[in-house]
């Protein structure tokens, strides 16, 4: 399968500052990712859809002005989250859409655990 | 509202048992379908996917689809307690940017 990779793991900081996540193909290009978080022990939540070169496609109830989206080139997507606050913890994960050989599979990254204090 | 059903579970077995997770789907017009694994506190981890109708082998894990029933399955042969996790089914619509529309998952436990 295709690998994709999300930078940092986790993080922890502080609540009013802003965190930066990158997600990024690994051996595949992928015009489209997508970015979730998880709740613990709840059902994954699609955040918004990620197109390269253009913006970004946000889910009812996600501010757009929070979680800025920029999806710069082909293999690498980031997620900032402004003024980040403690109801912002949560475990964000990126997912790549994978188009060779015409399929539709999307990977997902490893995950980025952010904790605001 | 497109909706994806599964039985949240615990499904549990013994080793060397056959795992069978059910998933229904409400959106007639829904083209692929995929099976993620998903342990604790990891990302999921895609194990199958299946476009057409029929079954899908690959290894110990067959997908069978039925779109007429809008029912897709995952069956694990041979389970090992490295099995035990949440299996979550997702299902894509044509001309939806690619959104997947996952289920809550089912919790998997496979008993030595």
């Amino acid at each position: 399968g295709a690998v994709v990779s999300q930078h940092p793991s986790r993080v922890i900081c502080k609540s009013g500052t802003s965190v930066k996540i990158e997600c990024r193909s690994l051996d595949f290009q992928a015009t489209t990712m997508f970015w979730y978080r998880q709740f613990p022990k709840k059902s994954l939540m699609l955040m918004a859809t990620s197109n390269e070169g253009s913006k970004a496609t946000y889910e009812q109830g996600v501010e757009k002005d929070k979680f800025l989206i920029n999806h710069a080139s082909l293999t690498l997507s980031t997620l900032t989250v402004t003024s980040a606050h403690p109801e912002d913890s949560s475990f964000y994960i990126c997912s790549a859409r994978d188009s060779r050989e015409g399929g539709n599979e999307q990977f997902f990254g490893p995950g980025t655990r952010l904790t605001v204090l | 509202q497109k909706e994806v059903e599964q039985n949240s579970g615990p499904l549990s077995v013994p080793e060397g048992a056959i795992a069978s997770l059910n998933c229904t789907y409400s959106d007639r017009v829904s083209q692929s379908f995929f099976w993620y694994r998903q342990y604790s506190g990891k990302s999921p981890e895609l194990i199958m996917s299946i476009y057409s109708n029929g079954d899908k082998e690959d290894g110990r894990f067959t997908a069978q689809l039925n779109k007429a029933s809008q029912y897709v399955s995952l069956l694990i042969r041979d389970s090992q307690p490295s099995d035990s996790a949440t299996y979550l089914c997702a299902v894509n619509e044509r001309g939806s940017n690619y959104k997947l529309t996952f289920g809550k998952g089912t919790l998997l436990t496979v008993n030595p």
